[in-house]
């Protein structure tokens, strides 16, 4: 069974400060990885996809993956309350990539 | 662009009845995602379609839920009997070949009672 392993959290961090979401998964066939961000009673939405060892910045988000580790990681630099959500790691399922294996996502509280 | 749309966003049914969700995809994309998102199991892929061909439904959980794509712009999800543990928010989410990046619908909110 191919899994994505999540803290739940919650994780609770001040505004301003680094707020930082964990992952692994099982399956060393896993190529791509993605972070998904829901707001509660909302659908996911993509922020942040990373498909080699290192890290990828896009604005306050950066995304690191150790693929040896099997490890996926995503910072967020100068929280803001407005992030306050449930972050969703995935990844690939097949080589084809096209069927995402989610995590249960970890639950952000970023307070003012 | 509509985004993929869901419908009903809510249900609420009785144990034994049959219920059926329904999904378009966005105009272009070839695949289709059908998810089950609870508290106690998260996002759980139930089912994919590409070229409306059904590819994996290994995440189907049972007999009592089918899955049908009759054209490029339409998806079913069915479940009949309805049981009270179907209880769940069911997205449908669509992509364009290779690539990977999904674009889900608003969810329908089922409850079975």
């Amino acid at each position: 069974q191919k899994e994505v392993e999540q803290n739940s959290g919650p994780l609770s961090v001040p505004e301003g400060a680094i707020a930082s979401l964990n992952c692994t998964y099982s399956d060393r066939g896993s190529q791509s990885f993605f972070w998904y961000r829901q707001y509660s009673g909302k659908s996911p939405e993509l922020i942040m996809s990373i498909y080699s060892n290192g890290d990828k910045e896009d604005g306050r988000f950066t995304a690191q993956l150790n693929k040896a580790s099997q490890y996926v990681s995503l910072l967020i630099r100068d929280s803001q309350p407005s992030d306050s959500a449930t972050y969703l790691c995935a990844g690939n399922q097949n080589q084809a990539g096209t069927a995402l294996i989610f995590g249960k996502g970890t639950t952000l509280s970023v307070s003012s | 662009d509509a985004g993929v749309i869901q419908s009903p966003r809510h249900e609420v049914t009785e144990m034994g009845q049959e219920v059926t969700l329904r999904c378009k995809p966005i105009s272009g994309h070839n695949s289709l995602f059908w998810y089950r998102q609870t508290m106690m199991r998260g996002l759980e892929l139930l089912i994919y379609f590409n070229n409306n061909v059904p590819i994996d439904d290994s995440g189907m959980p049972e007999d009592r839920f089918s899955a049908k794509m009759p054209n490029a712009s339409f998806s079913t999800l069915k479940i009949q009997p309805s049981e009270p543990r179907d209880s769940a928010v069911y997205f449908c989410a669509s992509t364009s070949n290779g690539n990977e990046k999904l674009f889900f619908g608003s969810g329908t909110q089922l409850s079975v009672l």
